[in-house]
């Protein structure tokens, strides 16, 4: 069984589109993580829900919007794509929040390719 | 602003022999520390996790070192395996939220 999923697993979109990126985990875990990983393989958190509430929000340009309907999904939704934001996007899942030393568990990837 | 980074981008390693994955870290209010190996197409994985109140952690084949003075983690594994080939990062958590702050990585290769 996949504990964290994410789809798709390949995107490859044009310049000025819209797409969303999705993610379920199974654990039932309460919190939630969007991390982007550049090409250096530098990878760095943007956001965080704990049971569908934002709780961390890095320096993330606003056309990015996390949606989490549930404590088991967080989506990923970008506005108006650019070349720049061709990477790898990792969802990841922790069981708390709140309590520092938390392992989080990551998702297979997504990789998009912004033409 | 503080950060964890990593010594090498890349380490050879002859099959079988042990590897030393080094990690800085510069804020002395980092109190867990987690490896992670991420293998080429893949998410990172969990490898071993140490607390600040601990030097040293042991798991199979894989041993974390933490030395607070100097502000250093190390992964040390043990008879290194072809499957062991893949991208280490360490990571820092120092607040509540649990936000990990990710080094570079380092890339270890295994030589058959």
């Amino acid at each position: 069984d996949t504990a964290v999923s994410q789809t798709p697993k390949y995107l490859v979109t044009q310049m000025g589109n819209d797409k969303s990126i999705k993610c379920e985990q199974n654990l039932g875990h309460d919190t939630m993580y969007w991390y982007k990983q550049d090409s250096k393989k530098f990878l760095k958190i943007m956001f965080s829900y704990n049971n569908k509430e934002l709780i961390i929000n890095e320096t993330v340009p606003n056309r990015f919007s996390p949606k989490s309907p549930d404590k088991a999904h967080l989506n990923l939704h970008i506005n108006s794509l650019e070349l720049g934001d061709s990477a790898v996007y990792f969802c990841a899942s922790s069981p708390l929040v709140g309590l520092v030393g938390e392992t989080q568990y990551f998702g297979p990837g997504t990789r998009l390719l912004v033409l | 602003g503080e950060s964890v980074g990593l010594h090498l981008p890349t380490l050879s390693v002859q099959e079988g022999d042990n590897s030393i994955i080094n990690c800085a870290y510069s804020n002395s209010a980092s109190d867990y520390f987690i490896w992670y190996k991420q293998e080429s197409g893949k998410g990172p994985q969990f490898i071993i996790d140490i607390r600040s109140n601990m030097d040293k952690r042991q798991g199979q084949r894989v041993t974390v070192l933490l030395n607070k003075t100097v502000k250093h983690l190390s992964l040390q594994i043990a008879a290194t395996q072809p499957g062991d080939s893949a991208v280490y990062f360490c990571a820092e958590n120092m607040a509540a939220g649990n936000k990990l702050t990710f080094g570079g990585g380092t890339r270890v290769l295994v030589k058959p």
